[in-house]
């Protein structure tokens, strides 16, 4: 069983500047959660899919974040413009069930 | 909202005994907890998980226990190998809301 794709693995950007990632989950799995997470921290929930609809983007920042899942299988997260504190790993996790698996994570560094 | 905190924040045993790593949760409706191991440049993966109704679940040399009166869970891991060496974390979550509230992590050391 293929496991979560994530895309791209590293990006270095500017401040201000735009930057999307990319997430494919386990086929079949209806939730699809995207997950930042600093360095030396947990993740912390950004957004929760259900199928293509979102169930939970209480902690994201909408003002310069946005995502979507577009017919309810691959995701996208974008941020415009970045914010030298948006460096982090960005994480995307899909589930069927209870369990999460989780991808290898986007490594943004903002400069 | 859930708070799970997470203790402690670094760990180093000798190579072939025990660890522990203890998490409490805030929120007595959370029902489910995941344990997930991380390693350097990798995505988290799940390696055990509890649900409220058991007190305790294991897998090979890893365990969970779990106590909802006190709003405590453990992870422990016996016969420690240095692949076991990462960062942990421990997470909570609602059945049915599946949205999960993760600990601080613990950096495991397995000395050789």
């Amino acid at each position: 069983e293929a496991g979560v794709a994530q895309s791209p693995r590293y990006k270095i950007i500017e401040k201000r500047q735009s930057v999307a990632f990319w997430c494919n989950p386990i086929s079949g799995h209806a939730t699809l959660y995207w997950y930042q997470q600093i360095l030396g921290q947990g993740p912390k929930l950004l957004i929760q899919f259900q199928n293509n609809g979102v169930v939970d983007d209480s902690q994201l920042p909408k003002d310069r974040f946005s995502a979507e899942r577009l017919k309810g299988v691959d995701s996208t997260l974008k941020i415009q413009p970045a914010k030298l504190e948006d460096s982090a790993v960005y994480l995307c996790a899909s589930s069927s069930a209870l369990a999460a698996f989780f991808g290898q994570g986007t490594r943004l560094t903002v400069v | 909202g859930e708070n799970v905190e997470q203790h402690p924040s670094t760990l180093s045993v000798q190579e072939g005994d025990s660890a522990v790593i203890k998490c409490t949760y805030s929120d007595s409706a959370s029902n489910y907890f995941p344990w997930y191991k991380q390693e350097l440049g990798k995505g988290p993966q799940l390696i055990i998980d509890i649900r409220s109704n058991v007190g305790e679940k294991k897998d090979q040399r890893i365990a969970v226990t779990l106590n909802k009166t006190a709003k405590h869970f453990s992870l422990h891991i016996t016969e420690t190998q240095p692949e076991d060496s990462a960062v942990y974390f421990c997470a909570a979550s609602i059945f049915g809301n599946e949205k999960l509230t993760f600990g601080t992590g613990t950096r495991l050391t397995i000395i050789p």
